[in-house]
């Protein structure tokens, strides 16, 4: 079983959708990291945090270190949000252990 | 720079040779990470460094793979006997320190093992 699991793996919506990616953690950590890589591959950090909740525009994140979970939210949904979201957790220094990713299509 | 660079972008090569993938941190960022990207594999962790200390090369998958990071700015990781397993996207990124801190991602070298 992989230490850092997402669900789903793939999630195709129409535009304007709540969406919710989930992500499930067997270790401890010191912080989670969520990761948005658009096609051509460049990654970029949307979310670093270790409680509570955070929110950059229409992105929410929340985890909840007691049941090893954390949540990335989206509201109204846009086609440029299309991308491979990635839940990434911190062992100690920081370095990073991945989730698989989960492929988000928005169609207009 | 404004972001984290790494060169070359593509890099295909005849398996044996050995290659060279370079990564300029952000300037200041003392922590800097490399990362490689197989096709269905995902991200894998391959080689932590955080200023002077000794690097955390835990990820490091056999004895070809080295990196060194020369006056704790631009690191160079290198592959020896290229195997066309290593074929993948090597990422590197960088922190402001080793702390909790957000990371930078480069574009990432494309390796091909030919």
């Amino acid at each position: 079983k992989n230490e850092v699991e997402q669900s789903p793996q793939n999630l195709t919506a129409q535009e304007g959708e709540f969406i919710t990616i989930n992500c499930s953690y067997s270790v401890g950590i010191s912080a989670l990291h969520w990761l948005q890589q658009h096609p051509g591959g460049g990654i970029v950090s949307l979310f670093m945090l270790s409680s509570g909740k955070k929110k950059h525009g229409r992105l929410i994140a929340t985890i909840n270190i007691q049941e090893k979970h954390s949540s990335l939210h989206i509201t109204a949904s846009h086609p440029r949000d299309s991308a491979v979201y990635i839940c990434a957790v911190a062992r100690g220094a920081q370095k990073l252990v991945f989730g698989q990713g989960t492929r988000l299509t928005i169609n207009p | 720079g404004a972001g984290v660079s790494q060169s070359p972008s593509n890099k295909v090569t005849e398996k044996g040779k050995d290659v060279e993938l370079r990564c300029d941190p952000i300037s200041g960022h003392t922590a800097l990470y490399w990362y490689r990207q197989s096709l269905g594999q995902g991200l894998e962790f391959l080689i932590y460094f955080q200023g002077n200390s000794a690097p955390d090369k835990s990820g490091l998958p056999s004895d070809r793979f080295s990196a060194e990071r020369t006056g704790g700015s631009v690191s160079t990781l290198t592959i020896q006997r290229t195997q066309q397993e290593d074929s993948a996207v090597y990422l590197c990124a960088s922190s402001r320190d080793g702390t909790n801190q957000p990371q930078h991602f480069g574009d990432g070298t494309r390796l091909s093992i030919l």
